[in-house]
């Protein structure tokens, strides 16, 4: 079965930057975008950007160019994202989320990383 | 970018009753590529709806999706107790996806 699970929590101070995995299994790695998408406490949904495992080409949310990077290891399925200069408002739960192709949904999601950004 | 605004941002309604939540485009969104997805407190999104009226594996068909251009809605034709949640639009049409702010669903 289709699975995506994610690394742990994290706890970072301002300024530090982050580094979220998501490991795929159950299906073929490099066949589906990954996407990461952010929703900070009690608010709403943040889609952040994806990659397109097969190439390792991404396209971000502007709001976020800059300022995250995502890559992926296909020799073990899995896609990281990478988010530096944190600040308080970045605390939030990661979330990475397949689709089959760029305009297509997300069917399948991580289960979500929390990360706290705290002094 | 294409924002989405969600509608109501509460609905207070009971097992049984149906619900109508509504999801407006910015500006039209592009061959239908509009999903909804459920959520509750603690969990990821779950995929409901996409390509606008496709309901996806396994969800109930009290649940569908109408709309087209810029105007979407989500109707759950009679609310069960699983159903009170957090609902969001999302569309994918554009090279930068957006999210609606969500409604959420609460037993009156």
């Amino acid at each position: 079965q289709v699975q995506l699970v994610q690394s742990g929590a994290e706890v970072k101070k301002p300024g530090a930057s982050v580094k979220v995995s998501c490991k795929a299994s159950g299906y073929t790695f490099t066949g589906y975008y990954m996407h990461w998408v952010r929703q900070a406490p009690g608010q709403g949904l943040e889609w952040m950007g994806w990659i397109n495992p097969n190439s390792g080409g991404t396209n971000y949310a502007q709001k976020f160019q800059g300022w995250v990077t995502m890559t992926r290891d296909t020799s073990i399925s899995t896609a990281y994202m990478e988010l530096s200069r944190l600040r308080s408002d970045d605390t939030a739960v990661y979330y990475c989320a397949r689709s089959l192709s760029v305009v297509l949904h997300h069917d399948y999601w991580g289960q979500g990383t929390l990360v706290t950004v705290s002094s | 970018e294409i924002v989405l605004t969600q509608s109501p941002g509460t609905l207070s309604l009971s097992p049984g009753e149906r619900a109508t939540l509504s999801c407006r485009a910015s500006q039209s969104v592009s061959s239908s590529y509009l999903a909804w997805y459920q959520q509750k407190p603690g969990q990821a999104p779950r995929l409901l709806i996409y390509g606008a009226s496709s309901r996806a594996t396994g969800i109930p068909d009290r649940f569908s999706g109408s709309g087209s251009g810029t105007d979407f809605t989500l109707t759950i034709s009679r609310l069960e107790p699983e159903d009170f949640a957090v609902y969001y639009c999302q569309q994918y049409g554009s090279s930068q996806l957006t999210f609606g702010g969500g409604t959420k669903v609460e037993i009156k």
